[in-house]
C-alpha cells in the first residue's frame, strides 16, 4: 500500500509568481484536504476535495485554489503569490469526508516566497 | 483565531520521565479530539484520539485524558523515550464537520 505522495519537496518562487502543488492520495482514499503550516505553527486547514468536488473551505482567499481528479489525486494551486505563503503545504487523505476517518499526511512541499 | 490553545510551546523530559501536553478549546461542539506527532521532514501522523463520551484513553505509554467541563484535555507519554522526540499537535473537530483545528504544537525533546 503506497502512502500519500507531494510533489515537488521543496520550490522557490518570486512574489506574484503561481505554484501548481501536487498530491496522490492512499490507495482506496476519495478525500484529499489540504493544510497550510507556518513555521512554529499547527495547520491551517485550506480546503478539502471529495470524489472531485470542493467539500469546504478554510479562511484563504480565493487565489488558493484546488482540483481533484478521477483518481482522487490532487492540485493545490496559489496565484500572485505573497511573501506570507512561505510555508509547509501539507496534504491529507482519509476514506471519507468527515474529520471523524483518520487523515494519513504526506510530507509536505516547502514553499519559499522570495 | 485559534480554536485550540495548546501549551507548552515546548518542554525538555529525561528519557524515562513523564511528558504532558495541555490543550483547551473553547467550541462545545467539538467532540473529536485526535494527537498528532510529526517528526522532522515528516507530515504528521495520527498518534491517539478520543471522543468525549470516556475521560481518559490510553494507548501504550500515551494517555489522553479529557476533562469535558474545564474544556480541557492532555496527552502524558509515560516513560517518555528519546525516539519520542518531535512534535506533538493537539486538534479538535465535530462530528460533521470535515477539517481539524489544531493547536500550535508543542515540541518534545527526551534527553538519554
Amino acid at each position: 500500500e503506497t502512502g500519500v505522495t507531494q510533489s515537488p519537496t521543496h520550490l522557490i518562487k518570486t512574489r506574484g509568481q503561481q505554484v501548481t502543488l501536487r498530491c496522490s492520495s492512499q490507495s482506496g482514499h476519495n478525500t484529499v484536504s489540504w493544510y497550510q503550516q507556518a513555521l512554529g505553527q499547527g495547520p491551517q486547514f485550506i480546503f478539502q476535495y471529495y470524489r472531485e468536488e470542493e467539500n469546504g473551505r478554510g479562511n484563504f482567499p480565493p487565489r488558493f485554489s484546488g482540483l481533484q481528479f478521477p483518481n482522487y489525486s490532487s492540485e493545490l494551486n496559489v496565484n500572485a503569490l505573497e511573501l506570507d505563503d512561505s510555508a509547509l503545504y501539507l496534504c491529507a487523505s482519509s476514506l471519507g469526508a468527515g474529520a471523524f476517518n483518520e487523515q494519513f499526511f504526506g510530507p509536505g512541499t516547502r514553499l519559499t516566497v522570495l | 483565531q485559534q480554536q485550540v490553545k495548546q501549551s507548552p510551546q515546548s518542554l525538555i523530559v529525561q528519557k524515562g520521565g513523564i511528558s504532558i501536553i495541555n490543550c483547551a478549546y473553547e467550541n462545545t461542539a467539538f467532540d473529536y479530539f485526535p494527537w498528532y506527532q510529526q517528526f522532522p521532514g515528516k507530515g504528521p501522523a495520527l498518534l491517539i484520539a478520543i471522543r468525549p463520551d470516556v475521560s481518559e484513553k490510553k494507548e501504550g505509554r500515551f494517555t489522553i485524558s479529557f476533562n469535558k467541563s474545564a474544556k480541557q484535555f492532555s496527552l502524558h507519554i509515560m516513560d517518555s523515550q528519546p525516539g519520542d522526540s518531535a512534535t506533538y499537535f493537539c486538534a479538535a473537530s465535530t462530528r460533521y464537520d470535515y477539517k481539524l483545528s489544531f493547536g500550535a504544537g508543542t515540541t518534545v525533546t527526551v534527553r538519554a
